[in-house]
């Protein structure tokens, strides 16, 4: 069946405007995590869904950046005001939830570059 | 807090050596370890886990991976390395909430190098 799913592979923007990622997850999976990824380090976790409710944002690194899955499935994050050390590749993972230790899968990643 | 600790940001070995990636985990709680690993322009892909039970972790494409509590570690290897297994390997952890899933905290990498 078909992956995690995330729009846009790439993404320049100016240093100061707003920008969306989109992340689709695996149908029928009810948990949802964004991470962040910069150069050279591991992902960094940045926020998880279960359902439509954030069950925990601990990762978020301030508040230009907020994270929204209003149906339960599509989730997408948004960065305003974006600075250049928001430069990253954005990773979006969904998991089932059965109440045991699921594999996270993963999307491609959206890379994002502000100038 | 949880914490990785991946030895070596870069291992090379020849096509047909063991590889050997090190991966140290620091928990307060009983870990679950995870290996993955990420191909150029590709979303991370799952090797192997470990969560209860049999601390030799067999995975995919012919990688394991052991669980040593008294040595707070989770080394990945593999008997004979391909040219295909270049790649950014990247070991995690993270621990079992009841009622919620779990984040995953992750290493830095180690890019595995193959030479013929």
């Amino acid at each position: 069946g078909a992956g995690v799913s995330q729009t846009p592979s790439n993404k320049v923007t100016e240093k100061g405007k707003y920008v969306e990622l989109r992340c689709d997850p695996i149908s029928g999976h009810t948990a949802l995590y964004w991470y962040r990824q910069s150069l050279g380090q591991g992902p960094e976790f940045l926020i998880y869904f279960q359902g439509t409710g954030a069950a925990d944002d601990s990762g978020l690194p301030n508040d230009r950046f907020f994270a929204v899955r209003p149906e339960g499935s599509v989730s997408t994050l948004k960065i305003q005001r974006t600075e250049r050390g928001d430069s990253a590749v954005y990773l979006c993972a969904s998991s089932p939830w059965t109440g045991g230790m699921e594999t996270q899968y993963f999307g491609p990643g959206t890379r994002l570059l502000v100038l | 807090a949880q914490s990785v600790t991946q030895l070596g940001s870069h291992v090379s070995v020849s096509e047909g050596a063991l590889v050997l990636l090190r991966c140290n985990y620091s928990s307060s709680v009983p870990p679950y370890l995870f290996w993955y690993v990420q191909y150029p322009n590709q979303g991370l892909q799952l090797l192997l886990k470990y969560t209860t039970g049999a601390t030799l972790v067999k995975g995919i494409n012919g990688f394991e991976a052991e669980f040593k509590k008294s040595e707070t570690s989770f080394h990945l290897t593999k008997p004979s390395a391909h040219m295909s297994d270049a790649a950014e390997y990247f070991c995690a952890v993270t621990k079992f909430n009841t009622g919620t899933a779990s984040k995953l905290t992750f290493g830095t990498g180690t890019r595995l190098q193959v030479t013929l």
